[in-house]
C-alpha cells in the first residue's frame, strides 16, 4: 500500500500569500496517477488537480500541482479568502487508492 | 448538471448492516464508475472501492473484502453500498463518487450520509 505523507499538517497565512503544500509517497506513484483536493467544514472534497498538474473543470489557474515520483506539490499562488480549507492528496497509479492525511490551510 | 444525491443518515447497532444509496443524472449513467468514499469524524479520507455501473463489476481493497458489497440498478441510476458486521468504527461518513472517465479520481461527489454505529 502506498502511503502518502502530507506536510505541514497546518499552514498559517495571510490572503495575498502563497501556499505550498507537499505529499511525499513511500513509493514511485506511477503516470503521476496523483490528485488533489480541497474540502471545507461540512462539505465533500472537490477534485482540484488530477494526474499531477491537470487542473479539473473550473478551477482557476492560482492553483498548480507539479511533481513526479514520490514528491508533489500544490501551490496557490495568490490566496483567496475561500481558499481557507482542508487539502488532501490521492494516490491513484496502485490500488488500494489512499489518500494523505490533510494539510489544513487557516487564516492567520 | 452532473448530479450524485445520496439516502439519509442511519444509525445502527454493532453488528447490524447499513445500505446506503447513491441515485446519478446529468449524464450517462454507464459512463463512469462510482466509487465510496468514507470520513470517520474528523478523520481523512478512505477509499472503500468502486463498481462499473455498466457490468456491475466491482473493485474492493482487502481492508473491505468480505464486508462491503455494491450493486447497481441501471433503471433507476442508483448505485447501493452495503456494509456489515457493523462495529463503532465504522461511524463515518460515506461518500459516493464518480471517477472520471481518463482518470481514477472523482470529479463529481454526493453530499454525504452520516452512518452512526452505537448501542
Amino acid at each position: 500500500e502506498t502511503v502518502l505523507t502530507q506536510s505541514p499538517g497546518t499552514l498559517s497565512l495571510s490572503p495575498g500569500e502563497r501556499a505550498t503544500l507537499s505529499c511525499r509517497a513511500s513509493q514511485s506513484v506511477s503516470s503521476r496517477y496523483l490528485a488533489w483536493y480541497q474540502q471545507k467544514r461540512g462539505q465533500a472534497p472537490r477534485l482540484l488537480i488530477y494526474g499531477a498538474s491537470s487542473r479539473a473543470t473550473g478551477i482557476p489557474d492560482r492553483f498548480t500541482g507539479s511533481g513526479s515520483g514520490t514528491d508533489f506539490t500544490l501551490t496557490i499562488s495568490r490566496l483567496e479568502p475561500e481558499d481557507f480549507a482542508v487539502y488532501y492528496c490521492q494516490q491513484y497509479g496502485s490500488s488500494p487508492y489512499t489518500f494523505g492525511q490533510g494539510t489544513k490551510l487557516e487564516i492567520k | 448538471q452532473v448530479q450524485l444525491v445520496q439516502s439519509g443518515a442511519e444509525v445502527k447497532m454493532p453488528g447490524a448492516s447499513v445500505k446506503v444509496s447513491c441515485k446519478a443524472s446529468g449524464y450517462t449513467f454507464s459512463s463512469n464508475n462510482i466509487h465510496w468514499v468514507r470520513q470517520a469524524p474528523g478523520l481523512g479520507l478512505e477509499w472503500m472501492g468502486g463498481i462499473s455501473p455498466s457490468g456491475g463489476n466491482t473493485n474492493y481493497p482487502q481492508k473491505f473484502q468480505g464486508r462491503v458489497t455494491m450493486t447497481r440498478d441501471t433503471s433507476t441510476t442508483t448505485v447501493y453500498m452495503e456494509l456489515s458486521s457493523l462495529r463503532s468504527e465504522d461511524t463515518a461518513v460515506y461518500y459516493c463518487a464518480r471517477r472520471m472517465a481518463t482518470a481514477a479520481c472523482f470529479d463529481y461527489w454526493g453530499q454525504g450520509t452520516l452512518v452512526t454505529v452505537s448501542s
